[in-house]
């Protein structure tokens, strides 16, 4: 099956800064991404979804000023989250699709854990 | 209201038992319909898809009812290796995935 990729797969941060968080599709081209959070116990919450060369859609309550997401190109999708909080902490899973793939088969990434101290 | 609700368990299951559960769905606009499997901190992983029709994978059962709108999954002949986090998933027409919280199944020798 298909495969992507995410780094770092846990990042420890003061509260404040920036980090960034890469998803790859490693042997597909993948024209939508997409980027959920998940809480402790809790469903996998999407985010936003991204589209390779134009601007992400994100989801109700979700602050497109503070999670940036950049799809460059057909491959990587990056979410930013700026000026990092506590309440951040999270397990955020990147998942790709692409057309000639079965629209139900969203391949997922391993995950990337924040701490945000 | 969430959109797939799940009974959470945990589900204790002695090793070659059968277990089942299910979930219900409120967007009856919901085109598709998975379970994922999901273990402790991991990524979720697409387990099967579910029609009307019910489908069999292995000792894996699924079921859809649009009319009640619940979603059901079986398994037979539980293996240590099943223990897991089990994710009802409803999509949308635009593919938008909407997952439950989860049913926790526990497998014991």
């Amino acid at each position: 099956g298909a495969v992507v990729s995410q780094h770092p797969s846990r990042v420890i941060c003061k509260s404040g800064t920036s980090v960034k968080i890469e998803c790859r599709s490693l042997d597909f081209q993948a024209t939508t991404m997409f980027w959920y959070r998940q809480f402790p116990k809790q469903s996998l919450m999407l985010m936003a979804t991204s589209n390779e060369g134009s601007k992400a859609t994100y989801e109700q309550g979700v602050e497109k000023d503070k999670f940036l997401i950049n799809h460059a190109s057909l491959t990587l999708s990056t979410l930013t989250v700026t000026s990092a909080h506590p309440e951040d902490s999270s397990f955020y899973i990147c998942s790709a699709w692409a057309p000639q793939t079965p629209q139900e088969t969203q391949y997922f990434g391993p995950g990337t854990r924040l701490l945000v101290l | 209201r969430k959109e797939v609700e799940q009974d959470p368990g945990p589900f204790n299951v002695p090793e070659g038992a059968t277990v089942a559960f299910n979930c219900t769905y409120s967007n009856s606009a919901s085109q598709s319909f998975f379970w994922y499997r999901q273990d402790c901190r991991k990524e979720p992983k697409l387990l099967m898809s579910v029609y009307s029709s019910g489908n069999e994978d292995g000792r894996f059962t699924a079921q859809l009812n649009r009319a009640s709108q619940y979603i059901s999954l079986l398994i037979r002949d539980s293996k240590l290796s099943d223990s897991a986090t089990y994710l009802c998933v409803a999509s949308d027409s635009w593919g938008k995935l909407q997952f439950g919280a989860g049913t926790q199944v526990v497998v014991t020798p």
